[in-house]
Formats: structure tokens, C-alpha cells, sequence
């Protein structure tokens, strides 16, 4: 089974900007694989932050935007705020209705 | 409002069964692919299985595959997780997941979970 792969942990300083990926074990990501990212913040559910690699879900700030960087989707945060301390999901769809998540990225502000 | 809440979760020992349910409202859910999700203590998240609109296609991870059946009621809002032969590994809060399919592949709206304990 494909393996997603993200940092485990970034740190980025107030007011800076961070870009988190996720790559795929045995293949590039592109667009065909629907690449979405997800923001949870401990005992919350998830929240839908991009969808189809670029497109930021509805109110969603756009300090967040979505991008393929060489061979993996990326989250760049733009003026990381003290609230964007999260955890960090990607998700790639797979095909046939099914889809394998990235282990996450633990996003410190600091 | 656009709302889903799982119920059903507890605790279960190993071998026992656990049926899952996640009912709907703001939308109109029979018009939506629906996924579980779920997420082990301390873990990341994991896709567990889908099931189309007209429940005609459905797929299960591997890690619960043989062990799990996916199921809606459309006439009642609802979606369901029929979990047996569960293991402590199934440990987790399962969250029900509105899908959007067709050009897209994401999930969009998300319920607040409900949580499977396994154990003896």
C-alpha cells in the first residue's frame, strides 16, 4: 500500500511563512491524486482547509494556499499565527474510492 | 446548519462488535458519497472505508477489511459501521466524513467523532 509521507514536526516564528509537504512513497504527487490538507487541533474533528491541490475551502483564510512543489503537494502558511499551532493532515486520493493520509505535521508558533 | 454526529462508540471487548451511526442534517445526504475515518489515540488520521451515494460502491482499508460492513439509510439521514472481530488496534474515535466525489476527492464536512475502546 502507497505510503504518504509529511515532516513529523516544523517550527515557524509568528508573522513568518512555512511550507509543509507530502509526498508518496512510490510515485510523485500531482493533481491527479486530489491532494487535500486538513488542520486538527487536539480533541477537535478535522477542518478542511484545501481541496484539489490549490483551492481553499470556504472561509478559510488565504494566508493558507495550496501548490504541487516539485514532486509533492505543499500548505504554505503566510504570516503564521499563533492559532495555526496544529496538526497538519494531506490526504491523497487513490483511486477507486479510496484514499491514504499523510501521518501529519505538528506546526509550533513560537 | 450542515451537521453530522456518530454515536454508537464504547467500550467493547476484543472479539465483540460495535455498530456505528452517523446521522445527518442541513443537507441533503442522499446525494453525497460518505467516509469513516478514524484516529487512534496519539495518531494520525486513517481512512477506513466509503460508500457512494446510492450505496452502490463501497471500499475498507486493509485493516479492516472481512471485519466491517458500511451501510446508509437514506430515507433516515443516516450512515452506519458495522465493526466485528474488533481488535485493540480498532482503538479509536471514528468520525464520519461528508465526501465530495466527482472532479474533487475530499472530504468536506466532518462530525466530532465518537470513540471505540477495545478491551478486556
Amino acid at each position: 500500500q502507497a505510503v504518504v509521507t509529511q515532516e513529523p514536526s516544523f517550527s515557524v516564528s509568528p508573522g513568518g511563512t512555512v511550507t509543509l509537504t507530502c509526498g508518496l512513497s512510490s510515485a510523485s504527487v500531482s493533481t491527479s491524486y486530489y491532494p487535500s490538507w486538513y488542520q486538527q487541533t487536539p480533541g477537535q474533528a478535522p477542518r478542511t482547509l484545501i481541496y484539489t491541490t490549490t483551492t481553499r475551502s470556504s472561509g478559510v483564510p488565504d494566508r493558507f494556499s495550496g501548490s504541487i512543489l516539485g514532486d509533492k503537494a505543499a500548505l504554505t502558511i503566510t504570516g503564521a499565527q499563533a492559532d495555526d499551532e496544529s496538526d497538519y493532515y494531506c490526504v491523497l486520493y487513490m483511486g477507486s474510492g479510496t484514499w491514504v493520509f499523510g501521518g501529519g505535521t505538528k506546526l509550533t508558533v513560537l | 446548519e450542515v451537521q453530522l454526529v456518530e454515536s454508537g462508540g464504547g467500550l467493547v471487548q476484543p472479539g465483540g462488535s460495535l455498530r456505528l451511526s452517523c446521522t445527518a442534517s442541513g443537507f441533503s445526504f442522499g446525494t453525497y458519497s460518505m467516509n469513516w475515518v478514524r484516529q487512534a489515540p496519539g495518531m494520525g488520521l486513517e481512512w477506513v472505508s466509503y460508500i457512494s451515494s446510492s450505496s452502490r460502491t463501497i471500499y475498507y482499508a486493509d485493516s479492516v477489511k472481512g471485519r466491517s460492513t458500511i451501510s446508509r439509510d437514506n430515507a433516515k439521514n443516516s450512515l452506519h459501521l458495522q465493526m466485528n472481530s474488533l481488535r485493540a488496534e480498532d482503538t479509536a474515535v471514528y468520525y464520519c466524513a461528508r465526501t465530495m466525489v466527482d472532479y474533487f476527492y475530499y472530504m468536506d464536512v466532518w462530525g466530532k467523532g465518537t470513540t471505540v475502546t477495545v478491551s478486556s
